[in-house]
């Protein structure tokens, strides 16, 4: 069964703080994704990546940077973390594109204050 | 803009009624649709995907309908269940290539009490 785990589950940062989202997915899945979730929104695609080394820009890429270390790795970095970056941030993975299914990991609430 | 329109926003049930979820969307072109469940605090989970004109789909006691003309879909939940109290989420991918785009909505939360 597809699996893509996440950590930490939880995090509490303050403004101006480093914080490295991380998530691994067993799938052998080529794509990778990072969301938010905002009240009220649905999921924006933060970066995404189609193998180690590739790193592609999604809608919502201000503040943030990614990064791919090898095909189960993906990484989501936050340098200098502001209150309007606290958020559900989802991490999902999938074998092609958007065509195909995403096979979500089960989240990561950061809270920046 | 949204591009993706669900309704209700909330909706509370009995458990073993049946209930009916919309999505309007704007989204072109639009390749597929999904159906998301979202447990609180988890990930999502997929229900179901349509991908043709006029496409019915059933899993279970979930069932889903996609009028491409209207960019519309429906999910059906039948004899709701506690289990079945979740967010659901439409999601509408606008090409079938890698160069596609998802759009999700902000979904439908549902209550579903004894």
């Amino acid at each position: 069964e597809a699996a893509v785990t996440q950590s930490p589950r939880n995090k509490v940062t303050v403004t101006g703080g480093n914080v490295t989202l991380s998530c691994r997915q067993t799938n052998s899945h080529n794509y990778m994704y990072w969301y938010r979730q905002d009240t009220g929104h649905g999921l924006r695609l933060i970066h995404y990546s189609y193998g180690a080394g590739n790193l592609q820009i999604g809608d919502v890429p201000d503040g943030y940077k990614a990064t791919r270390t090898t095909q189960e790795d993906f990484f989501l970095l936050l340098e200098l973390a502001s209150p309007s970056q606290t958020s559900l941030y989802f991490c999902a993975s999938s074998e092609g594109g958007s065509s195909y299914e995403q096979y979500f990991g089960p989240g990561t609430r950061l809270t920046v204050l | 803009k949204t591009q993706v329109e669900q309704s209700p926003q909330s909706l509370v049930v009995r458990q073993g009624e049946n209930c009916v979820l919309q999505c309007n969307y704007s989204v072109t072109p639009d390749n597929h649709l999904r159906w998301f469940k979202q447990d609180t605090g988890k990930g999502l989970v997929s229900l179901t995907v349509l991908v043709h004109e006029n496409d019915k789909t059933s899993n279970g006691r979930y069932s889903a309908t996609l009028d491409k003309d209207a960019k519309h879909s429906t999910l059906h939940i039948t004899a709701t269940l506690l289990d079945d109290t979740a967010t659901y989420i439409c999601v509408v991918g606008d090409r079938g290539s890698a160069l596609g785009r998802l759009h999700f909505g902000a979904g439908t939360q549902l209550i579903v009490i004894p």
